[in-house]
């Protein structure tokens, strides 16, 4: 069965400090993987996404990473701000799999002054 | 170029009523989709659509309809509410080229009493 895991389910960090989210997933065929940034009752907004060939890709302070090998993927964010404060999701979709992307429960990010 | 347009953004109904929740996108994308946000769970695909005229079912298809007249309009159905369908509700839209991710809506919430 396609499963996306991801840890921890929250976080709570000081502005300023860098964390990492952590994403594991059985989907396969692998297509792509995408990490998402959802802020309170709005829709997930677009991150990253890398591809099987991709082992790091960076946005601003957001580093995804992606072990095709041992199916993991992390997202590491740098110096943190108030801004950061958000679920992050990790979605992985399957080649051949329709429109269906699979997507993770979400890490819960808080970041305090 | 507004994006996704969701209404309403709240709704309470009661057990047995029937409701369409809006969907609109201004962006021409071919692909179309309805999820589903509970606590804990990552978003679940309810129904998808590739194109005016086409819809298929997702993960959760049951209770719900949905049709694409239009490219722009992707209208969910409610046929007879249940205390379950209580969920937060995302339409998402996006190009054909699977190397683009979904832009989502604000989210329609939804409770069921």
């Amino acid at each position: 069965k396609n499963q996306v895991e991801q840890s921890p389910q929250s976080l709570i960090i000081l502005e300023g400090k860098n964390c990492t989210l952590q994403c594991n997933y059985t989907v396969s065929p692998f297509s792509n993987l995408r990490w998402y940034k959802q802020d309170t009752g709005r829709g997930p907004v677009s991150l990253t996404i890398m591809t099987f060939s991709e082992n790091t890709k960076s946005n601003g302070r957001y580093t995804a990473t992606l072990d095709a090998d041992t199916k993991q993927s992390s997202l590491h964010i740098t110096a943190s701000q108030l801004s950061d404060s958000a679920s992050y999701i990790c979605v992985v979709s399957a080649k051949n799999y329709g429109q269906n992307f699979v997507f993770g429960p979400g890490t819960r990010l808080s970041v305090l002054p | 170029n507004a994006g996704v347009t969701q209404t309403p953004k709240f709704q309470v109904l009661k057990t047995g009523q029937s409701m369409t929740l809006q969907c609109a996108q201004d962006m021409n994308h071919e692909y179309m989709s309805w999820y589903r946000q509970d606590p804990g769970m990552g978003l679940r695909l309810i129904h998808y659509s590739v194109g005016a005229g086409i819809t298929d079912q997702g993960e959760v298809p049951n209770g719900y309809n949905v049709s694409r007249s239009t490219t722009e309009d992707f209208p969910l159905r409610l046929l007879s509410a249940a205390p379950s369908q209580t969920s937060v509700y995302f339409c998402a839209s996006r190009d054909r080229q699977v190397g683009y991710g979904y832009t989502f809506g604000s989210g329609t919430r939804l409770t069921v009493v």
